[in-house]
């Protein structure tokens, strides 16, 4: 069974500075790991994934994550934030399968 | 290449009354799952389709229902309406399921409000 936890339902920023949005997993296999963003009123956006490989994985938008096996942790990160980063973003676990299973989200909202 | 397409994009319906929402995938993508998306219980898997047959299923009464067509479109359906049912829809496809799978495209959704 999968299981994921987003500490933080709502992250606050100023413009320019580090986003930091956590993630912790739970996977009884290896997992695959996402980040998902989301707009209002849309579908969900793919920002990056791990599957295998290089544990960190660098996505879109300047934003990267990093697969610490260790800690079961997929943090998402963004060096410098941009007021379009405001929205909603979702950590996700599959099991290799097609199911995924979402964190509650975090939203985040950046301050001019 | 077209994204994932839902329709209708908005619903209102009556308690008692049943929907169906469509959802057709990418191109070439045989997979569709559905997800309900609701302030209080966040995003939750409804079920996936493959190949014109239910593959995995979520923790959801027999009135949520699904198919999927030789085309790969699928429909999902939901009887007897209740106010929680009201939420976002969200349909994903991926072209094939199992370990390759590595990646699940979102339509834009179909708000349904129940009233």
């Amino acid at each position: 069974a999968q299981s994921v936890t987003q500490l933080g339902s709502h992250v606050s920023v100023s413009e320019g500075a580090l986003v930091l949005l956590r993630c912790n997993y739970s996977s009884s296999v290896p997992p695959y790991l996402f980040w998902y963003v989301q707009y209002p009123n849309q579908g969900l956006q793919l920002l990056l994934k791990y599957t295998t490989g290089a544990t960190l994985v660098k996505g879109i938008n300047g934003f990267e994550a990093e697969f610490k096996k260790s800690e079961t942790s997929f943090h998402l990160t963004k060096p410098s934030a941009h007021m379009s980063d405001a929205a909603e973003y979702f950590c996700a676990v599959s099991g290799r399968g097609n199911k995924l299973v979402f964190g509650a989200g975090t939203i985040l909202r950046v301050k001019s | 290449k077209a994204g994932v397409t839902q329709t209708p994009r908005y619903l209102i319906k009556t308690r008692g009354q049943q929907v169906t929402l469509s959802c057709s995938p990418i191109s070439g993508h045989r997979s569709v799952s559905w997800y309900q998306q609701t302030p209080g219980q966040g995003l939750q898997f409804l079920f996936e389709y493959f190949s014109e047959t239910q593959r995995n299923k979520g923790n959801f009464p027999g009135r949520f229902s699904g198919r999927q067509f030789s085309n790969s479109r699928s429909e999902m359906n939901v009887s007897t309406l209740e106010l929680g049912d009201s939420a976002l829809y969200l349909c994903a496809s991926s072209w094939v399921r199992g370990p390759k799978n590595t990646e699940a495209f979102f339509g834009q959704g179909t708000r349904l409000t129940v009233v």
